[in-house]
C-alpha cells in the first residue's frame, strides 16, 4: 500500500523566511504525488503535482517541490514566506482512483 | 472560486431527520468522489463513481447513501446520523490521471 507521511504537524515561520513543509512516501510503484492547500472553512486546492518526467515541480503561489527518488521525499517550500500562506498543507500520493492524504502541516507566518 | 460546487454550505440536522448533500460540475469529469473531514484531521474517502456507477465504498454506515443521477451530479443521502457524524464533507471530481478539484464543502452538524 501506499502512504505519505508528513514530518510536523505545525510549522511556524516569519513573514519573508523560507517554508518547508516536509514529506516522505512509501510506494511499491513510481508514485503520483501531491501538495494541496486548505484555508479555513474551505476545500482543497491543489498546489502542485508530481507525476513523471521533472524531478523539480512548480506550483502555484511561488511553492515549489523536488521529487528525490533516493530519498522517498517531496519536501514543499517556497522561497519568502507570505502572510496569506499560513494554511493546512496536505501532502497527498494517488493510486488506483484513490487519493491518500497525510495528516497535515499547519503553516503559521509570523510578522 | 471552484469548479465544484456543494450545497448547502451549512447544515444543521437531527437524528431522526432525512437530508441530501449536493455537488456539481461542469468540467466534463467521469470520476467523482465524496470525502468527510474530521476537524484537524485529513480528508477520508468515503465513495467514488466512476463514469456513474459506484466503485469504491470504503465501508461507510449505511446510514450514508451515495447515488450519481449523472456525470454532473453527486448527492449524498443521510438518515439516522450520529452526533459523531459532524464534520465536513467534500466533493471531489476528476477525469483519468488528473488531480482531484475538490468543493468547499458541507460542514454538517448532527444534533
Amino acid at each position: 500500500a501506499q502512504s505519505v507521511t508528513q514530518l510536523g504537524s505545525h510549522v511556524s515561520v516569519s513573514e519573508g523566511a523560507l517554508v518547508l513543509l516536509r514529506c516522505n512516501y512509501s510506494s511499491s510503484v513510481p508514485p503520483y504525488l501531491f501538495w494541496y492547500v486548505q484555508y479555513p472553512n474551505q476545500g482543497l486546492q491543489l498546489l502542485l503535482k508530481y507525476t513523471t518526467g521533472a524531478t523539480l515541480v512548480k506550483g502555484i503561489n511561488g511553492f515549489e517541490a523536488e521529487f528525490k527518488k533516493s530519498e522517498t521525499s517531496f519536501h514543499l517550500t517556497k522561497p519568502s514566506a507570505h502572510m496569506s500562506d499560513a494554511a493546512e498543507y496536505f501532502c497527498a500520493v494517488s493510486t488506483a482512483s484513490k487519493l491518500t492524504f497525510g495528516t497535515g502541516t499547519r503553516l503559521q507566518v509570523t510578522l | 472560486d471552484t469548479e465544484v460546487t456543494q450545497t448547502p454550505k451549512h447544515l444543521v440536522m437531527g437524528m431522526t431527520n432525512k437530508k441530501s448533500l449536493k455537488c456539481e460540475q461542469h468540467m466534463g469529469h467521469r470520476a467523482m468522489y465524496w470525502y468527510k473531514q474530521k476537524a484537524k484531521k485529513p480528508p477520508e474517502l468515503m465513495f467514488v463513481y466512476s463514469y456513474e456507477k459506484l466503485s469504491i465504498n470504503e465501508s461507510v454506515p449505511s446510514r450514508f447513501s451515495p447515488e450519481c443521477p449523472n456525470s454532473s451530479l453527486l448527492n449524498l443521502h443521510l438518515h439516522a446520523l450520529q452526533p459523531e457524524d459532524s464534520a465536513l464533507y467534500l466533493c471531489a471530481s476528476s477525469h483519468g490521471n488528473s488531480p482531484l478539484h475538490f468543493g468547499n464543502g458541507t460542514r454538517l452538524t448532527v444534533t
